[in-house]
């Protein structure tokens, strides 16, 4: 089993729909959350960034994370084209840059027009 | 401001050769990850640096490695490469020791191909 489980999709939905996108893990030592855009030849790109369990808001997502049930979600109000991309959530037991980040390995997103 | 840059963005090697990828971080930025991105594997941690010093290293094989200069700039090299060795090598920074407002930035990576 890995660490982080990500249904890879594709996830095709119509515009202006609510997406939901979820990762479950197995380390219960994680406590730092997040989600991260990539587009065709570019970069994994931060969109949320959470710590330990709760509920995060900003804008269009949110960014929810149940840590009793391992299970993480992301969720896109009114779904633009431009949303379409791969969503990789990643975790990590502590707050820096050392320990490195899990991924999962991303759930590809279409929106249609 | 200017974001993480990684030079080239394409390499074409062969098998056996070597390679040194490089990524100039964020300006201010002192911790410089790397990481390998492929279909099968996704996204895996390859190691990090944070003024000049190794602090982490990712499962991978002695082959890899990397360095972190006084000015923050990192290079990794791949020795003896491997056909498996295909893959996006993807460069992340951030200013601290640890993460303030949120994670990483990323560059755009460099893809490298071993025929």
């Amino acid at each position: 089993q890995k660490e982080v489980e990500q249904d890879p999709g594709p996830l095709s939905v119509p515009e202006g729909a609510i997406v939901s996108l979820n990762c479950t893990y197995s380390n219960s030592a994680f406590q730092y959350f997040m989600w991260y855009r990539q587009y065709s030849r570019k970069g994994p790109e931060l969109l949320m960034y959470t710590y330990s369990s709760g509920n995060k808001e900003d804008g269009r997502f949110t960014a929810q994370v149940d840590k009793s049930s391992k299970y993480i979600s992301l969720f896109i109000r009114d779904s633009q084209p431009s949303d379409s991309a791969t969503y990789l959530c990643a975790m990590s037991a502590s707050g820096g840059g050392a320990d490195g980040l899990t991924f999962g390995k991303g759930t590809h997103l279409i929106i249609q027009p | 401001k200017a974001g993480v840059t990684q030079t080239p963005r394409y390499l074409i090697k062969t098998r056996g050769q070597q390679v040194t990828l490089s990524c100039s971080p964020i300006s201010g930025h002192r911790s410089v990850s790397w990481y390998q991105q492929t279909p099968g594997q996704g996204l895996q941690f390859l190691f990090e640096y944070f003024s000049e010093t190794q602090r982490n290293k990712g499962n991978f094989p002695g082959r890899f490695s990397g360095r972190q200069f006084s000015n923050s700039r990192s290079e990794m090299n791949v020795s003896t490469l491997e056909l498996g060795d295909s893959a996006l090598y993807l460069c992340a920074s951030s200013q601290g020791r640890q993460w303030d407002a949120g994670g990483y930035t990323f560059g755009s990576g460099t893809r490298l191909t071993v025929v």
